[in-house]
């Protein structure tokens, strides 16, 4: 158990729709990262949030959005769903706010499936 | 830009055989390096990772990779394989020196250990 929450496990959805996933990230941290698995694209970065601040922009859609709450805990926000946004979802947490400080550790992912 | 490559997207091995997975970066300045692991329906965990100091670096279950920078590799070893070992395995980079905040991952190599 890594400490990083993640809800729902499992989205099904329609295109069209909007989701909010949610994130808790190990108790200390401070940054939370989003990531997005798929079978072409791999891993990718989409957004970090640090002490409730941006503070690094990756691959992410302009139909996506996160934010970082006062109490640390994260939400993505994505709309207009697509097929192609099916994939895993993952968030992960750090102590610090540069990664050649610290490790990730990352929660068991959201499944979004976009019907 | 930091990019890395893994040469396989699926290797086997039997049970008690090397493990080799192979990790070929590409970086602009001095790289961090790491090794994650996926176990089905998990998120990734870190195995290791290589921060400047030593060129031989030791994780978790047996693990250890080796950073040589005049072959720009990173590749992944284990004397000897163990059912437990079937997963996914993730290489990833990011710069060095302070202000990285994005972690980027290869494609993944999917291990199989044959009994």
């Amino acid at each position: 158990d890594s400490g990083v929450t993640q809800t729902p496990k499992h989205l099904i959805t329609a295109t069209g729709q909007r989701v909010t996933l949610r994130c808790s990230p190990r108790s200390g941290d401070l940054s939370v990262y989003w990531y997005q698995q798929s079978l072409d694209q791999g891993l990718q970065f989409l957004i970090q949030y640090y002490n409730g601040e941006e503070r690094a922009k990756g691959n992410i859609l302009e139909r996506f959005s996160a934010q970082q709450f006062p109490d640390l805990h994260s939400e993505l926000n994505l709309s207009s769903l697509e097929l192609g946004d099916s994939a895993l979802y993952f968030c992960a947490s750090s102590v610090g706010a540069h990664l050649n400080t610290g490790e990730l550790f990352f929660g068991e992912g959201s499944r979004l499936t976009v019907l | 830009a930091q990019s890395v490559t893994q040469l396989g997207s699926h290797v086997s091995v039997s049970e008690g055989a090397l493990v080799l997975l192979r990790c070929n970066y590409s970086s602009s300045v001095p790289p961090y390096l790491f090794w994650y692991v996926q176990y089905p329906n998990q998120g990734l965990q870190l195995l290791l990772k290589y921060t400047s100091a030593a060129t031989l670096v030791k994780g978790i279950n047996g693990f250890e990779a080796e950073f040589k920078k005049s072959e720009t590799s990173f590749h992944l070893t284990k004397p000897s394989a163990h059912m437990s070992d079937a997963a996914e395995y993730f290489c990833a980079v990011t710069p060095s020196g302070a202000g990285s905040y994005q972690l980027t991952f290869g494609k993944g190599t999917k291990l199989s250990v044959i009994p």
